[in-house]
């Protein structure tokens, strides 16, 4: 079966601008979460969308959002790029119920703010 | 904060078991212990999972203490391919959510 696709892989912005991400999860999964990698701060979680809603939240600031679409796709923001914002986004699926498997992650969309 | 604490790295021959550690004594008893490893610039890869009993799959064994404050993760017979960022989370799976902190990890080196 197809794996948690993530578009674009690679993204170059000026500081300011917008960015859009989007992450397709696997079939049947209804969880996404979003992920911020840095050499410095590693992995921090940014948010967790369940079935179109908001369930859990990072310590991010409102520049950065995100929703999540009918069929479990979920798009992220980010607003006023600054040159930190420079990362890996990942994005992880799951079935998201109360069951006990595993998160399958994307391959990352990699953006750098000029 | 993560709720894990790991070594930063660690080495290991390549052919020889790698026994990662992790401590996680502020566990809860709703939440799984999972490891996952990530190879240079990809996502996270799922390796495995438990609660309490140890747990072995294709890729790797888990064995979890009795008091549950930490685990092992053994690559029983490393390769090269295994040389990556190894991390140990706990998530609580009864809230429903999937809000996972990962740490810093232990970076794996296997040397030929």
């Amino acid at each position: 079966k197809a794996g948690v696709t993530q578009t674009p892989r690679y993204l170059i912005k000026t500081r300011g601008q917008q960015v859009t991400l989007s992450c397709s999860p696997i079939s049947g999964h209804r969880s996404v979460s979003w992920y911020q990698q840095t050499p410095g701060q590693g992995l921090q979680f940014l948010f967790e969308y369940f079935s179109e809603t908001q369930r859990n939240k990072g310590n991010f600031p409102g520049r950065f959002s995100g929703r999540q679409f009918s069929n479990s796709r979920s798009e992220m923001n980010v607003s006023t790029l600054e040159l930190g914002d420079s990362a890996l986004y990942l994005c992880a699926s799951s079935f998201g119920d109360r069951d006990y498997t595993e998160a399958f992650f994307g391959q990352g969309t990699r953006l750098t703010v000029v | 904060d993560a709720k894990t604490t790991q070594p930063p790295s660690m080495d290991c021959a390549e052919g020889r078991a790698a026994n990662l550690p992790c401590n996680h004594s502020t566990i809860s008893g709703n939440e799984y212990v999972y490891w996952y490893r990530q190879i240079h610039s990809q996502g996270p890869q799922y390796i495995i999972h438990g609660l309490k009993n140890n747990e072995t799959n294709e890729m790797a064994s888990l064995i979890i203490t009795e008091d549950r404050k930490s685990s092992t993760l053994i690559l029983p017979h490393a390769t090269l391919r295994d040389t990556a960022v190894y991390y140990c989370i706990v998530r609580d799976l009864n809230t429903g959510g999937f809000k996972t902190i990962f740490g810093a990890g232990t970076r794996l080196f296997v040397k030929a």
